[in-house]
């Protein structure tokens, strides 16, 4: 249980270009996801909070109209990368809050996105 | 905001030793602390968490410790073996359920 995917894998891109990554739970609702950004040997760093039907919460130096953020279904959330540029390469992992167990999050599979 | 400190960044075990990694946060109001493992290009998968009502839990070779007065908890691995090799990340969560990440601890087990 508590399986998260995230698509696409990889993604390669020319800037200026847009990006749509999807993240989906799929035995399980999730009124709650996250995404996160991770540069090679860094940490995780929140992105933002996504909840299903309501705008999301973006953390502070992110920004909102660059990384827009959709959750329209319990188990659907999508982020898209707009006018992407070479510095926004990075790997982007989405999460979902398990309603069941306060807290506890579950990761997808990351989504490598190289800007050229 | 919330703030969690990880510590070693590196770490080299025998294998068969011990491995212990220690983290600290600074919200007091924080009750929720699992344990990540990463391994290279691959998603976080959770091995163990904590909440603030016990201040100890184990799963075979896996075990966390919780000190809520001085705000640390960490996380041992008994009996390492050469598949603990990865990079473990602590967290707490803090607000609305958000979570923040150490820095992360990448561990090596020597055969």
């Amino acid at each position: 249980g508590a399986v998260v995917s995230q698509h696409p894998s990889w993604v390669i891109c020319k800037s200026g270009t847009s990006v749509k990554i999807e993240c989906r739970s799929l035995d399980f609702q999730a009124t709650t996801m996250f995404w996160y950004r991770q540069f090679p040997k860094q940490s995780l760093m929140l992105m933002a909070t996504s909840n299903e039907g309501s705008k999301a919460t973006y953390e502070q130096g992110v920004e909102k109209d660059k990384f827009l953020i959709n959750h329209a279904s319990l188990t659907l959330s999508t982020l898209t990368v707009t006018s992407a540029h070479p510095e926004d390469s990075s790997f982007y992992i989405c999460s979902a809050r398990a309603q069941t167990l306060v807290g506890t999050q579950y990761f997808g599979p990351g989504t490598r996105l190289l800007v050229l | 905001g919330e703030n969690v400190e990880q510590h070693p960044s590196t770490l080299s075990v025998q294998e068969g030793d011990s491995a212990v990694i220690k983290c600290t946060y600074s919200d007091s109001a924080s009750n929720y602390f699992p344990w990540y493992k990463q391994e290279l290009g691959k998603r976080p998968q959770l091995i163990i968490d904590i909440r603030s009502n016990v201040g100890e839990k184990k799963d075979q070779r896996i075990a966390v410790t919780l000190n809520k007065t001085a705000k640390h908890f960490s996380l041992h691995i008994t009996e390492t073996q050469p598949e603990d090799s990865a990079v473990y990340f602590c967290a707490a969560n803090f607000g609305n359920e958000k979570l923040t990440f150490g820095t992360g601890t990448r561990l090596t087990i020597i055969p």
